[in-house]
């Protein structure tokens, strides 16, 4: 298996543009997170999902944000519009329930907005 | 609020200088305690589950053990391969599979 994928791997855009972060989950894993990483707060846990339906999105820093899986094999983050400080590294993170959670991490988009 | 506290924030150790790394936690019942890896440019690689306290995991020169308020990762001769961002993070029984992480500790180890 690949492992997790996510693209893009950097994204640069301007204040205000959508931006649409991209991940396919390991196959067969029924959990799917996504985690957004500063130097300032470290790894905060933004929604997941389980069998496609999100369980938790408490983390999600406001409206602009949102987040979908549409099918077992693909999920979407967007921000729209994008501001300064959502510039951050973005991982998607999956895992099988059962498996000691241990969860397999994608290797990140970096996202700057200017 | 479950809350995870790892100290210190950056260790800088020699090559076979062994120490420890911690992580405090508050949580609402511990259903499980991670410890991860990460490496510049990468995203965190799972190291250990604990799940109850007098627990311990080993792998190579790390070993993670576990009591009822904190976690310790023991780096027993690190080489400077084992220079990384270590990471705690927790599951709480109330959040079904919902994992917080701490903002972790880098660590260097000088040849």
């Amino acid at each position: 298996d690949a492992g997790v994928i996510q693209s893009p791997r950097h994204e640069v855009t301007e204040m205000g543009q959508e931006v649409t972060l991209r991940c396919k989950p390991i196959s067969g894993h029924d959990y799917l997170f996504w985690y957004r990483q500063t130097m300032m707060r470290g790894l905060e846990l933004l929604i997941y999902f389980n069998n496609n339906v999100p369980i938790d999105d408490s983390g999600m820093p406001e409206d602009r944000f949102s987040a979908k899986m549409p099918n077992a094999s693909f999920s979407t983050l967007k921000i729209q519009p994008s501001e300064p400080r959502d510039s951050a590294v973005y991982f998607c993170a999956s895992t099988l329930r059962g498996a000691g959670e241990k969860l397999f991490f994608g290797s990140g988009t970096q996202l700057s907005v200017l | 609020e479950d809350q995870v506290t790892q100290s210190p924030e950056a260790l800088r150790l020699q090559e076979g200088e062994s120490s420890s790394l911690n992580c405090s936690y508050t949580v609402s019942g511990l259903r499980g305690l991670f410890w991860y890896r990460q490496d510049p440019g990468k995203g965190p690689e799972f190291l250990f589950t604990l799940y109850s306290a007098g627990e311990e995991k080993e792998k190579e020169r790390l070993k993670a053990t576990l009591t009822k308020k904190e976690s310790f990762l023991h780096i027993t001769a690190p080489k400077p391969e084992d220079s990384a961002t270590y990471l705690c993070a927790v599951q709480a029984d109330s959040s079904a599979s919902k994992i917080i992480f701490g903002s972790g500790t880098r660590l260097s180890i000088r040849p």
